[in-house]
Formats: C-alpha cells, sequence, structure tokens
C-alpha cells in the first residue's frame, strides 16, 4: 500500500533558522505529492506541490523537489519566521478513477521563536 | 469565492447517540471527500464522492459510519450509535476532476466531534 513518513517532531527553531522536514514516501504507481500546513486553530491549507520528478514546489519561501530515485519530498527554507509555526503534512495523492484519496504522513511540529 | 464549509464546527454528544455531519464543497467541484484527524490515528481517509456516487469507502471503520452526497453537491457523515473513540476532527475536501491533471484539495475547518 502507499505510505507516507515524516519525522516526529516538535522541530524548534530560532527565527532565520534553516528549515528542513523530512519526508519519504512509499507508493504503488507514481504519486503526486504535497506539503499541506495548519496553522494554530485553522484549517488545512495546500503549501506547495509536485507532480513528477524533479519538480519543485515552492511557495511562501518553502520549497520541495521531487525525488524519485530517493523517494523523498523534504520541505526546506531558508529562514524561518514565528509566523510559520504550525504543523505541517506530507502527503500522496494517485488518481486510479476509482481511488482518489491522499495518505498524509503523521505531521511535523514547527515552533519559531524570536 | 467561497470555500468549503462544514458544520457544525463543533459537536458534542453522548455515547450511543446519532450524529450528522454536514459539507458544502465549493461550487463546480464534483470530487468530495471526508477525513478524520485524531491524536492517535492522524489523517485519515475516510470515503470519496464522485458526483452521487462513492466508489471508494474504503476508509470507513464500521458500519456505523456512512454518508451520502445528494444533487453533486452537500454531503452528509453520519455516524450512528457513538463511541468515545469517534472523537476527532472530521474534515471535508473537495477538488475538481481533471483526466491527467492534479486535483488539488481543498480543505474546511472541520468539525470536532466530541463522544462523552
Amino acid at each position: 500500500g502507499n505510505s507516507v513518513t515524516q519525522m516526529e517532531g516538535p522541530v524548534t527553531l530560532s527565527e532565520e533558522a534553516f528549515l528542513t522536514i523530512n519526508c519519504t514516501y512509499t507508493a504503488t504507481g507514481y504519486p503526486s505529492l504535497f506539503w499541506y500546513v495548519q496553522y494554530p486553530g485553522e484549517g488545512l491549507q495546500l503549501l506547495l506541490k509536485a507532480t513528477k520528478a524533479d519538480d519543485k514546489g515552492s511557495n511562501k519561501g518553502f520549497e520541495a523537489t521531487y525525488r524519485k530515485e530517493t523517494t523523498s519530498f523534504h520541505l526546506e527554507k531558508g529562514s524561518v519566521q514565528v509566523s510559520d509555526s504550525a504543523v505541517y503534512f506530507c502527503a500522496l495523492h494517485i488518481n486510479t478513477g476509482t481511488a482518489s484519496k491522499l495518505t498524509f504522513g503523521t505531521g511535523t511540529r514547527l515552533q519559531v521563536t524570536l | 469565492g467561497a470555500g468549503v464549509s462544514q458544520s457544525p464546527s463543533n459537536k458534542v454528544t453522548e455515547k450511543g447517540k446519532d450524529v450528522e455531519l454536514r459539507c458544502d464543497p465549493i461550487s463546480g467541484h464534483t470530487a468530495l471527500y471526508w477525513y478524520r484527524q485524531s491524536l492517535g490515528q492522524g489523517l485519515e481517509f475516510l470515503i470519496y464522492f464522485q458526483g452521487n456516487s462513492a466508489p471508494d469507502k474504503s476508509g470507513l471503520p464500521s458500519d456505523r459510519f456512512s454518508a451520502e452526497r445528494t444533487g453533486g453537491s452537500v454531503s452528509t457523515l453520519t455516524i450512528q450509535r457513538t463511541q468515545q473513540e469517534d472523537s476527532a476532527v472530521y474534515l471535508c475536501a473537495s477538488s475538481r476532476t481533471r483526466t491527467g491533471g492534479v486535483n488539488i484539495q481543498y480543505f474546511g475547518p472541520g468539525t470536532r466531534l466530541t463522544v462523552l
């Protein structure tokens, strides 16, 4: 079956530090990959996506590259801000027509301090 | 435009009671999904609708859970004889259906269900 593995949190960083959140996946087929973010008290929002190997998704200073050879989609940001404090979910999606669902990792909580 | 809406935002019920959770998808989105977010299990898929049909119900945890969608729009998730382990945030998402493309799922704010 399909699965996503994310690094355990919480991750605590000082403002302006470099962020990496690791994500690897197992999939039968060729998935699209996503990072969703959940800010405190808010719903899930799409942060970025990539649909094929070597694609780089980017948004709000965050980036992730679809690496088929290592089945990874690590999230990075060069300089985090306090406002980036949230829970980050890596997810994959394969649409087979009868099945169309996101498979999520367990989420990684990021706490950024001044 | 309006996003995915869900009601109620919070629901507290007693063990053994039935509950109904409602989802109103983004207009024009033919696909609708229910997920559950709980502390122990993370984010779990429950059911997927394409129009009014549910080709994938594989995530429904027991026959106490059912869902329907009418008019290709609003969906209702029903939990019968609620148990304490049903306590979770129930999330609804919707997407367009595009052959050969990426169907981005947009999530609602969720319904927090507490079973006492």
